[in-house]
């Protein structure tokens, strides 16, 4: 069975970085390609990011180039997202995502003073 | 970037009724097109990829259709389990769009 884990949400000041992981399990890790989607609260959901199976190419929604960082570990199943710079609006829930059909329970960013 | 829009925002329906849910895009996305299901407090839930092929486990009565810039979810005879928020996905294009969702509910 497919099993995405996130970890590393909580609330955090404007200008401030947090690092968010998702341990993937059931499937061949290092062949999917995996995407990071937010869901602010009472929003529809936005894409944030995705990353090849390779790690070699790497797109990002336009709210958060030059701020988010995703990269992948394969030696270790995992998913990460690097956030700076956060703002007010980028409070949401964050999901990874295994290609896109299946998402994982989520955690939950605040962004606030 | 493509912008995706859903008709109706809401769709009153009954039990056993059929629902036609609309999703329009800006640009043509050939057929690089997903359903979500998602309802209150869970995870948005993959219904539809590719405009018209169902995901494993998505029951019969859901059906898609359209390619380029129109696409239809239909609900063949709505169950108490579908009533939910719809939304429709591209992939064609980067960045990746979201409708912001159609509403089924009674």
């Amino acid at each position: 069975e497919v099993q995405l884990v996130e970890s590393g949400g909580g609330l955090v000041q404007p200008g401030g970085s947090l690092r968010l992981s998702c341990v993937a399990s059931g499937f061949t890790f290092n062949t999917y390609a995996m995407s990071w989607v937010r869901q602010a609260p009472g929003k529809g959901p936005e894409w944030v990011s995705f990353i090849s199976d390779s790690g070699v190419s790497i797109y990002y929604a336009d709210s958060v180039k030059g701020r988010f960082t995703i990269s992948r570990d394969n030696s270790k199943n995992t998913l990460h997202l690097q956030m700076n710079s956060l703002r007010v609006e980028d409070t949401a829930i964050y999901y990874c995502a295994k290609d896109m059909t299946k998402w994982g329970q989520g955690t939950l960013v605040t962004v606030s003073s | 970037e493509i912008v995706m829009t859903q008709s109706p925002a809401t769709l009153s329906v009954s039990p056993g009724e059929r629902a036609t849910l609309s999703c329009r895009a800006s640009q043509s996305v050939s057929s690089n097109l997903v359903w979500y299901q998602q309802k209150p407090g869970q995870v948005p839930r993959l219904v539809i990829y590719g405009a018209s092929t169902r995901a494993t486990g998505i029951p019969a009565r859901f059906s898609g259709s359209g390619s380029g810039t129109e696409f239809t979810l239909t609900i063949s005879s709505l169950q108490s389990e579908d009533f939910a928020i719809y939304y429709c996905q591209q992939y064609d294009n980067w960045p990746w769009t979201f409708g912001q969702g159609t509403k089924v509910d009674i």
